[in-house]
């Protein structure tokens, strides 16, 4: 089983739509984790966080489920320029030490249309 | 600053040669990690540095695979003998080591062995 699994899509809405992608992850230490946005032949940078309690910022929402070892990434009215991979990430960190291991979601592709 | 620092960004090379990939990270950032992209199978990490000691390299493919980090400020990837199946996107990453910080990548090295 790989350590984080997502769903690889393809996404294809239309503009104004909203869209979740969810992800789960095998490693119950795991401790923290994130979303990052791929576009074409460019490299990862991070979209956002997840925290605990659920967070958002303007049109995305992340949640974490512990418990069923599950994250989730709401993107509500899409745009045009949210086309991209939507990344699912997560830290483990090594026992009893601050730093930890970054291990990827192979990646949710989106497309949003006209 | 100015960033993660990968060289070259493009290689094309013949099967058999010696392939070297360098790095630089952010300064300051104590964890690196080289990843390798391919439609096929996603973002998969290679091995990952703590203050410049290899914590994990269990995601190195095979013995042709080798990475250092001499000092805070450099690491290699190097593949020797290279074969077609190697062919891909080569990401590098820092991170400041603690929960919730970012990693930053690299914009990579796209890797054509012919």
């Amino acid at each position: 089983r790989k350590e984080v699994e997502q769903d690889p899509g393809p996404f294809n809405v239309p503009e104004g739509a909203t869209v979740a992608f969810n992800c789960t992850y095998s490693n119950s230490a795991s401790q923290s984790f994130f979303w990052y946005r791929q576009d074409c032949r460019k490299e990862p940078k991070l979209l956002m966080s997840v925290y605990s309690s659920g967070n958002e910022d303007g049109r995305f929402t992340a949640q974490l489920n512990r418990a069923s070892q599950y994250i989730s990434l709401l993107i509500r009215d899409s745009k045009l320029s949210d086309s991209a991979t939507y990344l699912c990430v997560v830290n483990t960190n090594a026992g009893g030490t601050s730093y930890g291991k970054l291990t990827f979601g192979q990646g949710t592709i989106l497309t949003v249309h006209p | 600053d100015a960033g993660v620092i990968q060289s070259p960004r493009h290689e094309v090379t013949e099967m058999g040669q010696e392939v070297t990939l360098r790095c630089k990270p952010i300064s300051g950032h104590n964890s690196l990690f080289w990843y390798r992209q391919t439609m096929m199978r996603g973002l998969e990490l290679l091995i990952y540095f703590n203050n410049n000691v290899p914590i994990d390299d269990s995601g190195m493919p095979e013995d042709r695979f080798s990475a250092k980090m001499p000092n805070a400020s450099f690491s290699t990837l190097k593949i020797q003998p290279s074969e077609p199946r190697d062919s891909a996107v080569y990401f590098c990453a820092s991170i400041r080591a603690g929960g919730y910080t970012e990693a930053f990548f690299g914009q990579g090295t796209r890797l054509t062995v012919v």
